[in-house]
């Protein structure tokens, strides 16, 4: 299977809650990173996941965390949600770790209300 | 803080013309420099990037321009199609293995009239 798929594609929360969103990577993908987009911003990133271990963080607090799984899949799970966490989240993998070989996905939308 | 300044935050362009969008960067470390389109509804896809031992790269009708001492690059779409209408971003990072992260511009909402 080729490509990153995440899901769900979009999402509506109430502050306060949590939420779990998901990405399968490419087959081989030993490398996901997360990021944040903010309606009319540019990516922000949050962390990366090398072979199952957290491999670099961006600014984002502790109640943002994720996970990573052998069957190169991976989950972004947010605490305590804030209304300033509205944004789609995008996932992106790639082999080795490459920035250049990133391939994204197309993002999950979550709202929070 | 926004290590990645972009400009201009839309741009609007006839078809055929040239698109130009710049990007100036505060890290002295960063020495990957790519640019990726956006359309609606998708991620980021990689069109081009640049090293900083070069000046300039061409692919087609898309051409990276590098100015390392004033911290600046630009990327041209000539003969700029309709098909080109997307959110254009530029990013920065160090190194481009494992660890590596992308630092990205704020974006450039790119229409190109027909």
């Amino acid at each position: 299977e080729t490509g990153v798929t995440q899901s769900p594609t979009h999402l509506i929360k109430t502050r306060g809650q949590q939420v779990t969103l998901r990405c399968s990577s490419q087959s081989g993908h030993n490398t996901v990173s997360w990021y944040q987009q903010a309606l009319g911003q540019g990516p922000q990133f949050i962390f990366q996941y090398y072979r199952e271990e957290e491999n670099g963080r961006g600014n984002f607090p502790p109640r943002f965390s994720g996970l990573q799984f052998p069957n190169y899949s991976s989950e972004l799970n947010v605490n305590a949600l804030e209304l300033d966490d509205s944004a789609l989240y995008l996932c992106a993998s790639s082999a080795g770790g490459v920035v250049s070989g990133y391939t994204f996905g197309s993002g999950t939308r979550l709202t929070v209300v | 803080q926004q290590q990645v300044k972009q400009s201009p935050q839309s741009l609007i362009v006839q078809k055929g013309g040239i698109s130009i969008i710049n990007c100036a960067y505060e890290n002295t470390a960063f020495d990957y420099f790519p640019w990726y389109q956006q359309f609606p509804g998708k991620g980021p896809a990689l069109l081009i990037a640049i090293r900083p031992d070069v000046s300039e790269k061409k692919e087609g009708r898309f051409t990276i321009s590098f100015n390392k001492s004033a911290k600046q690059f630009s990327l041209h779409i000539m003969d700029s199609q309709p098909g080109d209408s997307a959110t254009y971003f530029c990013a920065a990072s160090v190194g481009e293995t494992s660890g590596s992260r992308l630092t990205f511009g704020e974006g450039t909402q790119l229409t190109v009239n027909p």
